[in-house]
């Protein structure tokens, strides 16, 4: 079955101690991307990913690092997680003859920081 | 920068009636846009997209979409809806020189009984 999974589904944890949201997809798809989602704003991009070793800023990449060392894995890191990045996160896919094409989003993974 | 804009963040409708949920974008050249879906505690899926060509785009679920560029809009409609159509839909713009979406603050679309 086609799918992006991520992991975990659900963090709790504290100001300051680093933490990284996994996220595959087993689609051979070339882009992937992280966006969170916070009531009111939408979806907002965080980072994303074009190709392995190829990573650009989105709108809101501050507080964030990401990694593209194998076609199928992207995690979100947090190095030093602050209050203010309690969020819900997806990442999502989609091949990369066209970013036109449907990206696929994982199920989720919401995150507590306090 | 492209964007869109959703001025409903929700819409009360009952089950069988019609529901018109409303996306404007700003004004470009060219101009692809899309409707994803979220269903409670779920990624988003791709519902509809507009890349060319008709300016109604039918999807899944039946939902549709028509694309008006005077108007600068892009509002879906479904004529009759289901208690299972109670999710969030968020309106998309490919924008970045075509590498990323930009989403919408999103509508939340609630179907009673």
């Amino acid at each position: 079955e086609a799918q992006v999974t991520q992991n975990p589904r659900y963090l709790i944890t504290v100001t300051g101690k680093k933490l990284t949201v996994t996220c595959s997809q087993n689609m051979n798809h070339e882009y992937m991307s992280w966006y969170r989602q916070d009531p009111g704003l939408g979806l907002r991009q965080i980072y994303y990913s074009m190709n392995v070793e190829v990573t650009d800023k989105g709108d809101v990449p501050e507080g964030y690092k990401v990694s593209r060392k194998e076609k199928r894995n992207f995690p979100l890191i947090l190095e030093s997680p602050s209050p203010n990045q309690t969020s819900l996160y997806f990442c999502a896919s989609s091949s990369i003859r066209s970013v036109l094409e449907t990206q696929y989003f994982g199920p989720g993974t919401r995150l507590l920081v306090l | 920068a492209q964007s869109v804009t959703q001025l409903d963040s929700q819409v009360p409708v009952f089950e069988e009636a019609p529901v018109e949920l409303r996306c404007n974008y700003s004004s470009s050249v060219s101009v692809y846009l899309f409707w994803y879906v979220q269903y409670p505690n779920q990624g988003l899926q791709l519902l509809l997209k507009y890349l060319s060509g008709s300016t109604l785009v039918k999807g899944i679920n039946g939902f549709e979409a028509e694309f008006n560029k005077s108007q600068t809009s892009f509002h879906l409609r479904k004529p009759s809806v289901h208690i299972s159509d109670t999710a969030e839909y968020f309106c998309a713009v490919l924008t970045g020189g075509g590498n990323k979406l930009t989403f919408g603050t999103g509508t939340q679309l609630k179907v009673e009984l």
